[in-house]
C-alpha cells in the first residue's frame, strides 16, 4: 500500500538547523509532488511547499522562502526539508503530504496520503 | 491571498445527527481547488474530500461535500462515533498555492 514514513522526533537549539525525512513506498515516487506542511502545538495546518521528485522543481510558500529547502533521493525514493536558523516558534509537528493528482498539481488535487508527522521541538 | 474561515468553531452533537459544516473563502475559489480533512489527536490529518464534492478512496457516503464560488459545505449525513475530530478545509490557489481553513471542532455533546 502507498505509505510514507517519516524520521524521528528532533530537539535542537536556536539558530540550528533540523533535516527532516520523508520515505515513500508503494507507489512510483517520481510521478507524485510531495507536499511539506507543519502544524504548531495545538494549532492548525500550515502550507510549507512542494517539490516535484521527478524534475526536483519546488515551490514555496512565501513565508518560508530563503529559509527552508526541500530536496530529494530518487535511488531511495526519500523526500527532504530542511529549516534553516531555527527559533522557538518553529516547534512543531512536521509532515509530508503526497499529491493526489499524477504529474502535477492543483485541479482536483488533495494530500493523500500523509507521513505520521515528525516533532520538531526547539529550545535553548 | 484567499483566506477561508470555517464555522462554526465548535460544533457539539450528538451520534446519529446530521453535522453541517462551513468554510468560506475570501474570493472566489474553483471547485477543482476545494478539498476537506479530517484529523484526529495524534494522528496526521486525513483526506475526505476534493474537487469539493468527489470522496476520497475508503471515505464512507455519510461524508459529502458541496458549494462553489466562497461558500462551501462539508455534510456527515448521520455522525458515528469515530466521526468527532478537527475538521479542515483547504484550496488551492496562485499565491500561496495552498492554504487551509482554521479548522471546526466537531465533539460529542
Amino acid at each position: 500500500q502507498v505509505q510514507l514514513v517519516q524520521s524521528g522526533a528532533e530537539v535542537k537549539k536556536p539558530g540550528a538547523s533540523v533535516k527532516v525525512s520523508c520515505k515513500a513506498s508503494g507507489y512510483t515516487f517520481t510521478g507524485y509532488y510531495m507536499h511539506w506542511v507543519r502544524q504548531a502545538p495545538g494549532q492548525g495546518l500550515e502550507w510549507m511547499g512542494w517539490i516535484n521528485p521527478n524534475s526536483g522543481g519546488t515551490n514555496y510558500a512565501q513565508k518560508f522562502q530563503g529559509w527552508v529547502t526541500m530536496t530529494r533521493d530518487t535511488s531511495i525514493s526519500t523526500a527532504y526539508m530542511e529549516l534553516s536558523r531555527l527559533r522557538s516558534d518553529d516547534t512543531a509537528v512536521y509532515y509530508c503530504a503526497r499529491d493526489l493528482v499524477f504529474g502535477g498539481t492543483g485541479t482536483n488535487s488533495g494530500f493523500d496520503p500523509w507521513g505520521q508527522g515528525t516533532l520538531v521541538t526547539v529550545s535553548s | 491571498e484567499i483566506v477561508l474561515t470555517q464555522s462554526p468553531g465548535t460544533l457539539s452533537l450528538s451520534p446519529g445527527e446530521r453535522a453541517t459544516l462551513s468554510c468560506r473563502a475570501s474570493q472566489s475559489v474553483s471547485s477543482s481547488y476545494l478539498a476537506w480533512y479530517q484529523q484526529k489527536p495524534g494522528q496526521a490529518p486525513r483526506l475526505l474530500i476534493y474537487g469539493a464534492s468527489s470522496r476520497a478512496t475508503g471515505i464512507p457516503d455519510r461524508f459529502s461535500g458541496s458549494g462553489s464560488g466562497t461558500d462551501f459545505t462539508l455534510t456527515i449525513s448521520r455522525l458515528e462515533p469515530e466521526d468527532f475530530a478537527v475538521y479542515y478545509c483547504q484550496q488551492y490557489g496562485s499565491s500561496p498555492p495552498f492554504t487551509f481553513g482554521q479548522g471546526t471542532k466537531l465533539e460529542i455533546k
